[in-house]
């Protein structure tokens, strides 16, 4: 059973563009949204992070969008650069445990 | 890597041998993970460990065995390996002192099961 769900699995943007990954979640437990950020051979590492009682954090080029209503939030990155070319994870809190998605691989094109 | 060893980072090994890997920690974080990363199936936790000698299973934990019996490693044990279990296997540490649920993630060890 997959509680979160994150799309697209891959996505392709032209340097300067905008990048956008959807993730949608079931379980109104969870407390906390992180996004990960995972170069390959590397762990994944935090990029930013959002609680449901905030709609919007930015940090930087990249934005958290939530809406609790809704059950979804998305990872928005401006001004796509080459070096966010990785593999993108959102993931849902509760319990200690991180509930993951299957992530997008995200290539910018110079 | 926040302080985060694992070794060996790389093995390769044959069906039906026992193997341990090692995750090492610096940070004195009560919380640790083993995770197995495989294409398609993004991140799946094995077990974790809430303090020195409790341990908990996470959603694919059959095969797999671990011990915590200091606070700064944590060990996870294939107990016969399988095929199936040529993965990618991350440690991941949680500090709960801080109230923060941000997991710090290891580098990594590949495993690859003849």
């Amino acid at each position: 059973q997959q509680q979160v769900k994150q799309s697209p699995q891959s996505l392709i943007v032209q340097k300067g563009g905008i990048s956008i990954i959807n993730c949608a979640y079931e379980n109104t437990a969870f407390d906390y949204f992180p996004w990960y950020q995972q170069f390959p051979g590397k762990g994944p590492a935090l990029l930013i992070a959002i609680r449901p009682d905030v709609s919007e954090k930015k940090e930087g080029r990249f934005t958290i969008s939530f809406n609790k209503s809704a059950k979804q939030f998305s990872l928005h990155i401006m001004d796509s650069q080459p070096g966010d070319s990785a593999t993108y994870f959102c993931a849902a809190h509760n319990n200690r445990k991180l509930i993951w998605g299957l992530g997008t691989s995200l290539a910018v094109n110079p | 890597d926040a302080g985060i060893t694992q070794s060996p980072r790389h093995k390769v090994t044959e069906t039906g041998t026992p193997v341990t890997l090692r995750c090492h920690q610096t940070e004195n974080h009560r919380y640790m993970y083993w995770y197995r990363q495989d294409p398609g199936h993004g991140l799946r936790l094995i077990h974790y460990s809430y303090g020195v000698k409790d341990t908990d299973k996470g959603e694919v934990s059959d095969g797999y065995s671990v011990s915590r019996s200091k606070t700064e490693d944590f060990l996870l044990t294939l107990e016969s390996a399988t095929s199936s279990q040529t993965s990618v296997y991350f440690c991941a540490i949680s500090d709960s002192t801080s109230g923060s649920e941000t997991q710090y993630f290891g580098p990594g060890t590949r495993l690859l099961v003849l």
